[in-house]
C-alpha cells in the first residue's frame, strides 16, 4: 500500500525566511504523482504544487518549489520568503492509480507551519 | 468559476441520528470525491464517483455511511453515526478527469460533531 510520511508535526519560521517541509513516500508503482496542499484554519484544502514521477525537473509555482529526490523517495516543499499568510497546515499527498480518471489521493498527517513577524 | 460548494458547514447530532451532506462540484468536473478528515489527521478517501458511477468505495463504512450521485452532478453523503469517532470534517472534492489535470479542487467541508 502506498504511504506518505510527514515527520514534522510543527515548524516555525520568521517572516521573509525560507522553510522546508519534509515528505517521504513509499510506493511500488513506477507512475505516481505527488501533491502539496495548504489547509488554513478555514478548513479548505488549497492546491499548491504537483510533481509527476516522470517529470525531470523539480516543480515550481511562485514561492513554492518541490525538492523531488526520487531515489530517496522524498518530495519536500520549499517555501521561499515566508509570509504571515503562510501560517497553516500543509499536507503532502500521493496520487494512486495509473489512469488519470482514478486519482485516489493518500495524504500524510500534515505539518503545522507558523510564520512569526 | 464557482468552486466546490458544500452544505451545511456544521452539524451536531446524537449517535444513531441520520444526517445528509450535500456537495455541488465545479461545473464540468466528472469525478467527485468524499473524504473524511478526523482531527489531527490528513483526509482519507471514503468514496469516488466517475459521473454517476462508483469507482472506489472500499473505505466507506457501509454499515452507517452511504453516498449517491444520481445525475452525475451533485452528490449526497448520508451518515447514521454509531461512533463518536465519526466526528470529523467531511470534504468534497472534484476534478476534470483529463490527461492534463491532476489537481483536485476541494470544498470548504462540513464539520460533523457526534454527541
Amino acid at each position: 500500500a502506498q504511504k506518505i510520511t510527514q515527520t514534522q508535526p510543527g515548524m516555525f519560521v520568521q517572516e521573509k525566511e525560507a522553510v522546508t517541509l519534509d515528505c517521504t513516500y513509499d510506493t511500488s508503482d513506477q507512475s505516481y504523482g505527488l501533491f502539496w496542499y495548504k489547509q488554513p484554519s478555514s478548513g479548505e484544502m488549497i492546491f499548491l504544487i504537483y510533481q509527476g514521477s516522470y517529470d525531470e525537473q523539480n516543480a515550481t509555482e511562485g514561492r513554492y518549489s518541490l525538492n523531488f529526490q526520487k531515489a530517496r523517495k522524498s518530495a519536500n516543499l520549499v517555501i521561499s520568503a515566508s509570509q504571515l499568510g503562510d501560517s497553516a497546515m500543509y499536507f503532502c499527498a500521493m496520487r494512486e492509480g495509473r489512469n488519470t480518471g482514478f486519482q485516489k489521493l493518500v495524504f500524510g498527517t500534515g505539518t503545522r507551519l507558523l510564520v512569526s513577524p | 468559476e464557482a468552486g466546490v460548494a458544500q452544505s451545511p458547514r456544521y452539524k451536531i447530532i446524537e449517535k444513531r441520528q441520520s444526517v445528509a451532506f450535500w456537495c455541488n462540484p465545479i461545473s464540468g468536473h466528472a469525478t467527485l470525491y468524499w473524504y473524511q478528515q478526523i482531527l489531527g489527521q490528513g483526509p482519507k478517501l471514503l468514496i469516488q464517483f466517475q459521473n454517476n458511477g462508483v469507482v472506489d468505495d472500499s473505505q466507506l463504512p457501509k454499515d452507517r455511511f452511504s453516498a449517491e450521485r444520481l445525475k452525475g452532478v451533485d452528490s449526497t453523503l448520508k451518515i447514521q453515526p454509531e461512533k463518536l469517532e465519526d466526528s470529523a470534517v467531511y470534504l468534497c472534492a472534484s476534478n476534470k478527469d483529463s490527461a492534463q489535470s491532476y489537481e483536485q479542487y476541494f470544498g470548504p467541508g462540513t464539520r460533523l460533531t457526534v454527541t
